[in-house]
């Protein structure tokens, strides 16, 4: 149980493109869904808190209207990354809180590598 | 406000204990554990309420000192495949977010 599927895997993309970035609970409804951005050796950085039927909260420093994410469903969460460009390459990874959960607990997606050249 | 983690890294023999800690200078409501394979998505290991408490399952277990605002992660008779890097998270006491440690570094070697 607690399956979170994120999709691409893999984008490489060039400068000045948007990507969009889909992550989905497969087994359970997610009321609440975040984005996090991980670079090398680095630990995971929150981005965004997104929440099924409202705007999502970014966090300080991010751009709301470079990284759009929309929350469409209790189990479909999106990131758009707008524009991007090759400083946006990193690792990105969401993750779904169960809407009948456990003291906020979290289940990662696989990732999405994203290269823009 | 981020947890900080030590040590920073650690490298093991098959079979050799560890012990991962993880403080944080705000009063805690819960802490969890994850591991993290390289290039991949941490994956959920345990969480400790609030309340003082061990958990475990395996050869992995941790423990949550309330007062302290410290949790321990112990690993066992470590085997090849807890190699990774190994992230607490917390969330303190009337707050809504996780917040992860900068993470600790495990390598088991044979």
């Amino acid at each position: 149980g607690a399956v979170v599927s994120q999709h691409p895997s893999w984008v490489i993309c060039k400068s000045g493109t948007s990507v969009k970035i889909e992550c989905r609970s497969l087994d359970f409804q997610a009321t609440t869904m975040f984005w996090y951005r991980q670079f090398p050796k680095q630990s995971l950085m929150l981005m965004a808190t997104s929440n099924e039927g409202s705007k999502a909260t970014y966090e300080q420093g991010v751009e709301k209207d470079k990284f759009l994410i929309n929350h469409a469903s209790l189990t479909l969460s999106t990131l758009t990354v707008t524009s991007a460009h090759p400083e946006d390459s990193s690792f990105y990874i969401c993750s779904a809180e169960p809407t009948k959960g456990f003291e906020k607990t979290q289940y990662f997606g696989p990732g999405t590598r994203l290269l823009v050249l | 406000q981020q947890p900080v983690q030590s040590p920073q890294a650690v490298i093991l023999r098959e079979g050799e204990d560890a012990v991962i800690n993880c403080s944080s200078s705000k009063a805690l409501y819960s802490v969890h554990w994850y591991r993290q394979k390289h290039g991949e998505a941490p994956v959920f290991l345990m969480i400790l309420l609030k309340g003082g408490e061990q958990k475990g399952h395996d050869k992995i277990s941790a423990s949550f000192n309330e007062k302290k605002q410290q949790s321990s992660l112990y690993l066992t008779a470590s085997q090849l495949s807890y190699s990774g890097t190994y992230f607490c998270g917390t969330v303190i006491q009337g707050a809504q977010k996780l917040v992860f440690g900068q993470g600790t570094r495990l390598t088991i070697n044979p």
